[in-house]
């Protein structure tokens, strides 16, 4: 079975500077892994994937996430923060990109001016 | 442009009530799920389909029924509502084997239900 950790309830930080939201998974098997972003009052959206290839991925709005195979790990960044990436964010793992996900606890970004 | 559409989007229930939510896709996805979201444990599991006529057990199943009679449909139901059911319900879809490449979940706006 797969789980997702997020070390991070909250990670505060000001706008404009660098931020990382740590995820590590663990399991027995391949997995593909899912950065989500969820706005207030709103469903999830998908920031990035990683299925294969590049272990550098590159997602929406700015936000790129490293998989770390050795360290299991896939923490999701961004050089440079706004107000509006305040928003809470999960990481998923999956067997496949079409099975159930199993997602994170969930670490709310909180930017402040 | 609906995309995953979930309805209702409120609903305040008292203990012991009935009730379904409805969920709603319109991009002929195989697979379905329900999740509900509670504060500090992030979304889990309650069912799934992987297609039409289907249903299988997630996570946290107990307290809830499925069903998807049509493709673009998946019901949640609650029997006999109670406290711990109070949370924030969010419907999703995705596409199955021989629909291309692997594609990753598409989410309603969820449904906050409350049971007194």
């Amino acid at each position: 079975a797969q789980s997702v950790t997020q070390l991070d309830s909250q990670v505060p930080v000001f706008e404009e500077a660098p931020v990382e939201l740590r995820c590590n998974y663990s399991s027995s098997v391949s997995v593909y892994l899912f950065w989500y972003v969820q706005y207030p009052n709103q469903g999830l959206q998908l920031l990035l994937k990683y299925l294969s290839g590049s272990t550098l991925v590159k997602g929406i709005n700015g936000f790129e996430a490293e998989f770390n195979k050795s360290q299991t790990s896939f923490h999701l960044r961004k050089p440079s923060v706004h107000i509006s990436d305040t928003a809470e964010y999960f990481c998923a793992v999956s067997r496949t990109g079409f099975q159930k996900l199993v997602f994170g606890t969930g670490t709310r970004l909180l930017v402040s001016p | 442009n609906a995309g995953v559409t979930q309805t209702p989007k409120f609903r305040v229930l008292k203990t012991g009530q009935s009730m379904t939510l409805l969920c709603a896709q319109d991009m002929n996805h195989e697979y379905m799920y329900w999740y509900r979201q509670d504060p500090g444990m992030g979304l889990r599991l309650i069912h799934y389909s992987v297609g039409e006529g289907t249903t299988a057990k997630g996570e946290v199943p107990d307290g809830y029924n499925v069903s998807r009679l049509k493709k673009q449909n998946f019901l949640l139901g609650l029997e006999s509502a109670a406290p711990s059911q109070t949370s924030v319900y969010f419907c999703a879809s995705s596409t199955g084997p021989g629909q291309g490449d692997n594609q990753p979940q598409h989410f309603g706006d969820g449904t906050r239900l409350s049971i007194l």
